[in-house]
């Protein structure tokens, strides 16, 4: 089955801390990763994407994302967090046909 | 990336009512998605276009409905809203870019509580 797995609910961090979110993805075909963030009562924005080529992709707002087939993993990371990432993070996975699945997302907290 | 606009942004309204959610953008994407996001749940494609007079359901059953009749113009419509159809609606477009998923980019959200 076709799914995205993101096994942090709720994230808390200091900012100037580092950040990972996890994702974890089931896709029979290859698969095109996405990753979207979402601030309080607002749409989806797009961090960044991988579809192939360099493993390591750079997104906007300072964040990347590291692409690994092996261990079906696509996870986001930002080595210096501001208060204003406080948001949603969702990660999705795509690929032979025109619909994206979505995890359920992480929350994402600042503490000054 | 594409300016997609939603109105309402917010809407609560009274169960039996009929609500149009109108979804616009602006830069001539052929596919256009509606999705349904409840707290702490993942987006559900409820419904999505891929152009002109062609719509399709989505993964998850919905009593909505949904016109195409303008490629920038994809709105959706509640018959007779209940409380269960309270949540947040999100509107995306994507345009083909190859042979795999597009990317898609979303619009603000209407948020619709129904009493």
């Amino acid at each position: 089955a076709q799914s995205v797995t993101q096994p942090d609910i709720h994230i808390t961090v200091s900012e100037g801390a580092s950040l990972e979110l996890r994702c974890n993805y089931s896709y029979g075909a290859t698969p095109y990763l996405f990753w979207y963030v979402q601030s309080p009562g607002q749409g989806l924005q797009l961090l960044l994407k991988y579809f192939s080529g360099d493993t390591l992709v750079q997104g906007i707002k300072g964040f990347e994302a590291e692409f690994k087939r092996s261990q079906s993993s696509f996870n986001l990371r930002k080595p210096s967090v501001h208060w204003s990432d406080a948001a949603e993070y969702f990660c999705a996975v795509g690929g032979n046909t025109d619909k994206l699945i979505f995890g359920t997302g992480t929350r994402l907290q600042v503490f000054p | 990336e594409a300016d997609i606009y939603q109105t309402p942004r917010y809407l609560v309204i009274g169960t039996g009512k009929k609500i149009t959610l109108e979804c616009s953008q602006t830069m001539g994407h052929d596919k256009m998605y509606w999705y349904q996001q409840d707290p702490g749940m993942e987006l559900h494609l409820i419904h999505y276009s891929y152009g002109v007079n062609s719509t399709e359901k989505g993964d998850l059953s919905s009593e909505s409905t949904v016109s195409r009749i303008r490629t920038e113009h994809f709105p959706l419509t509640l018959e007779s809203a209940r409380p269960s159809h309270t949540s947040q609606y999100l509107c995306a477009s994507s345009q083909r870019q190859g042979s795999g998923t597009d990317t898609q980019y979303f619009g603000p959200g209407t948020r619709l509580t129904v009493l």
